[in-house]
C-alpha cells in the first residue's frame, strides 16, 4: 500500500530536548516536504526536498532541520524545542519533478508534538 | 509574496443544506488543487483542476476554476454528515511547484 509513514504519531517533550520526526515514504518519490498545522494559520511549509541531498527551505524554516540521505526519509529535526513549535507536523511527498500539473501531494498521518 | 485566500473560515449547516467554499489567488495559477481533512486526519487530495473555466464533478461536489485561473470554488449539494472536515485549497508557487495552501473552510454538518 502507497502511503506516507510519519513517528512518533504523537509526543509531547520539554523545553530544548532534542527530537527528530521521521518520515518514509514507499512511493519511490522524489520531492518531500514538511508542513506544519495551527488553527486560523492552515498549513504552512517548513522545508521541503527535491530529491536526495537537495533541501530547501520553506515558509517558516527557523527552529528545524532536515536531511535527506536516502530517497524514501526525510526527518524533522528540532535540535532545541520550544513551546511555539507546538503544532500539527505533517510530511508529504509527490513525484517527479514539477511540470506546472499532476504534482499532487499525498500526506502523512501527522504527527502532533507538544513542547512544555 | 503569492497568497491563496479561502473564504469562509468556518461554515455550519443543516445536512441537505449546499455548501460552498470560494479560494482567491494574489495570482494566476497553473492549476488548483483542493484536499479534504476530515477531523483528526490527514489532507487528501481531491481533484486538480488545469484549465480556464473548468468544472468537474465527483458526486455532489463540483469544483470550478475561474476563467482568469486565480480563483476556484468547490460546491457540495446537500450535504451529509460524511462531508465534514475542513477544506483546502492550493496552488503551486514558484519553479518548484511548492503547494501554497489557503487556510481552509471547516464545514459542520449538523444532522
Amino acid at each position: 500500500e502507497a502511503q506516507v509513514t510519519q513517528n512518533p504519531r504523537y509526543l509531547i517533550t520539554v523545553t530544548g530536548k532534542k527530537l527528530t520526526v521521521t518520515c518514509s515514504q514507499n512511493m519511490n518519490h522524489e520531492y518531500m516536504s514538511w508542513y506544519r498545522q495551527d488553527p486560523g494559520l492552515g498549513l504552512r511549509q517548513i522545508y521541503y526536498s527535491m530529491n536526495v541531498e537537495v533541501t530547501d527551505k520553506g515558509d517558516v524554516p527557523e527552529g528545524y532541520k532536515v536531511s535527506r540521505k536516502e530517497k524514501r526519509n526525510f526527518p524533522l529535526i528540532l535540535e532545541s524545542p520550544s513551546p511555539n513549535q507546538t503544532s500539527l507536523y505533517f510530511c508529504a511527498s509527490r513525484p517527479g519533478a514539477y511540470r506546472g500539473y499532476g504534482n499532487t501531494i499525498y500526506f502523512g498521518e501527522g504527527s502532533w508534538l507538544t513542547v512544555v | 509574496g503569492q497568497q491563496v485566500m479561502q473564504i469562509p473560515q468556518y461554515q455550519h449547516v443543516q445536512e441537505g443544506e449546499d455548501f460552498t467554499t470560494y479560494c482567491n489567488s494574489s495570482t494566476t495559477l497553473s492549476n488548483i488543487q483542493w484536499y479534504k481533512q476530515r477531523p483528526g486526519g490527514h489532507p487528501v487530495f481531491l481533484i486538480q483542476l488545469v484549465k480556464s473555466g473548468e468544472v468537474k464533478k465527483q458526486k455532489r461536489l463540483t469544483f470550478q476554476f475561474g476563467e482568469a485561473k486565480k480563483n476556484s470554488s468547490l460546491h457540495i449539494t446537500a450535504t451529509q454528515t460524511t462531508d465534514v472536515g475542513t477544506y483546502f485549497c492550493a496552488g503551486p508557487a514558484g519553479s518548484q511547484g511548492n503547494l501554497i495552501f489557503g487556510k481552509g473552510t471547516k464545514l459542520s454538518v449538523k444532522p
